[in-house]
């Protein structure tokens, strides 16, 4: 089983600071690698597919990077609805089966 | 507008069972895989089980093996998901998610239902 672990557990910045993300994997996951905003009470929104392709919608302000075992996901400048839970998941090729890593909450310095 | 509604959450005893249910509509179901997704309360995301698009394949996490099983009925734009001996580990919102169809993501998430195990 690939395990994904994501630092920092808590990110502290002030609206307008770039913010950077880390994930990494205990074995190569190629390129299959996604990134997830949740906000309190709400689903999680598919941010970031295929480790640097923006999902439908989500401004330019996120980029994601990396490939194999180490990724990044980065918030060029914070704006006030950016503070929220931050999750990277997985997929294996075969079976086809998912894994995400324990988050990281980016909140307001 | 692509929907995905979850129904069937409550509150069960352990080694109680029950059965979710996820309404699709928007989107041509039969042509992706699904996901069910769960959070338990203060945690973080886990990968429950999916299912293929024509139902030959499933696949389970670790935890629920055995215990759960995931279905879908096409014809009526559904994912199931069947709970049996259920666990107070098994509390949480179990989230139904559309898988992306090119790309490794869920795409589209349900709205969540909260099931409870506890005497």
């Amino acid at each position: 089983e690939i395990v994904l672990t994501q630092s920092p557990a808590t990110l502290s910045l002030s609206p307008g600071e770039r913010a950077t993300l880390s994930c990494r994997a205990s074995q190569s996951v190629s390129s299959y690698l996604a990134w997830y905003q949740q906000k309190p009470g709400q689903a999680p929104r598919l941010l970031i597919y295929d480790a640097s392709n923006r999902a439908t919608g989500i401004p330019a302000r996120f980029s994601g990077s990396g490939s194999g075992t180490d990724f990044t996901l980065t918030i060029s400048s914070l704006e006030p609805e950016d503070f929220a839970v931050y999750y990277c998941q997985q997929r294996s090729n075969w079976p086809r089966m998912y894994t995400f890593g324990q988050g990281t909450k980016l909140e307001i310095k | 507008e692509v929907q995905l509604v979850e129904s069937g959450g409550g509150l069960v005893q352990p080694g109680g069972s029950l059965r979710l249910s996820c309404a699709a509509s928007g989107f041509t179901f039969s042509s992706y895989w699904m996901s069910w997704v769960r959070q338990a309360p203060g945690k973080g995301l886990e990968w429950v089980a999916n299912i293929k698009q024509d139902g030959s394949e499933k696949y389970y996490v670790d935890s629920v093996k055995g215990r759960f099983t995931i279905s879908r009925d096409n014809a009526k734009n559904s994912l199931y998901l069947q709970m049996n001996s259920l666990r107070a580990e098994d509390t949480a919102v179990y989230y139904c998610a559309r898988e992306w169809a090119t790309a490794a993501g869920f795409d589209y998430w349900g709205q969540g239902t909260l099931v409870t195990v506890s005497s």
